[in-house]
């Protein structure tokens, strides 16, 4: 099975800060990871697929990159409605499933 | 606008059933891959199952292989999860998602989840 780790899995930062989570796989997904946020008592939501294309309606803050085991999410200046939990989930691993990183924590 | 509705769920015990259904509305139901993702309280996202377009293929994560199963009716516009042998591990928020429209682009949308609990 593949297996996904993200860092850190708490961050605090500010209004306007640049924040970067990464997302690792424990094999080569190439560029099958997406980014999804979710907040409390919500569903998750789409941020970005194919590890770097912007779904259609995020706003352009959001950027996402690598391929094969390294991914990241940055988000260039932070806003106080980004406080969530953000996921990344490969989608190369069939049959085997696809799985979900274990989540980080932002806090603002 | 793109709806999904999932309903079902409940509090059952340990080694009971259960089956979620998921209507979708406001989409062409029938040409999406859909799935099942769950999150136990104050925990992440787990990914449960998968089923193509017209359920001939079928995945599910090995925590719940041969257990539970998933279908479809394209007919109802309609997803389901047939839960049987459940565990206390099992209890949480059991979402539907649809997938993008671009292959392997995450679930576009998501229905607001049905919790359930399994407790003696």
């Amino acid at each position: 099975d593949i297996q996904l780790t993200q860092s850190p899995s708490f961050l605090s930062a500010s209004v306007g800060d640049r924040v970067t989570i990464t997302c690792r796989a424990s094999q080569d997904i190439s560029k099958y990871l997406v980014w999804y946020q979710q907040k409390p008592g919500k569903a998750p939501k789409l941020l970005i697929y194919a590890a770097s294309t912007l779904q259609s309606g995020v706003p352009s803050r959001f950027s996402g990159s690598g391929s094969g085991t390294e991914f990241s999410l940055t988000i260039s200046s932070l806003q106080p409605e980004d406080s969530a939990t953000y996921y990344c989930q490969q989608l190369n691993s069939v049959p085997r499933g696809f799985s979900f990183g274990p989540g980080t924590k932002v806090d603002i | 606008e793109v709806q999904l509705v999932e309903s079902g769920g409940g509090l059952v015990q340990p080694g009971g059933s259960l089956r979620l259904s998921c209507v979708g509305s406001g989409f062409t139901f029938g040409i999406y891959e859909m799935n099942w993702v769950r999150q136990a309280p104050g925990k992440g996202l787990e990914w449960v199952s998968y089923i193509s377009s017209v359920g001939g293929t079928i995945y599910y994560a090995d925590s719940v292989k041969g257990r539970f199963t998933v279908s479809r009716d394209n007919d109802k516009n309609s997803l389901y999860l047939q839960m049987k042998d459940l565990r206390v591990e099992d209890t949480g928020t059991y979402y539907c998602a649809r997938d993008g429209s671009v292959a392997a682009a995450g679930y576009e949308y998501w229905g607001e989840g049905t919790l359930v609990a399994v407790s003696s």
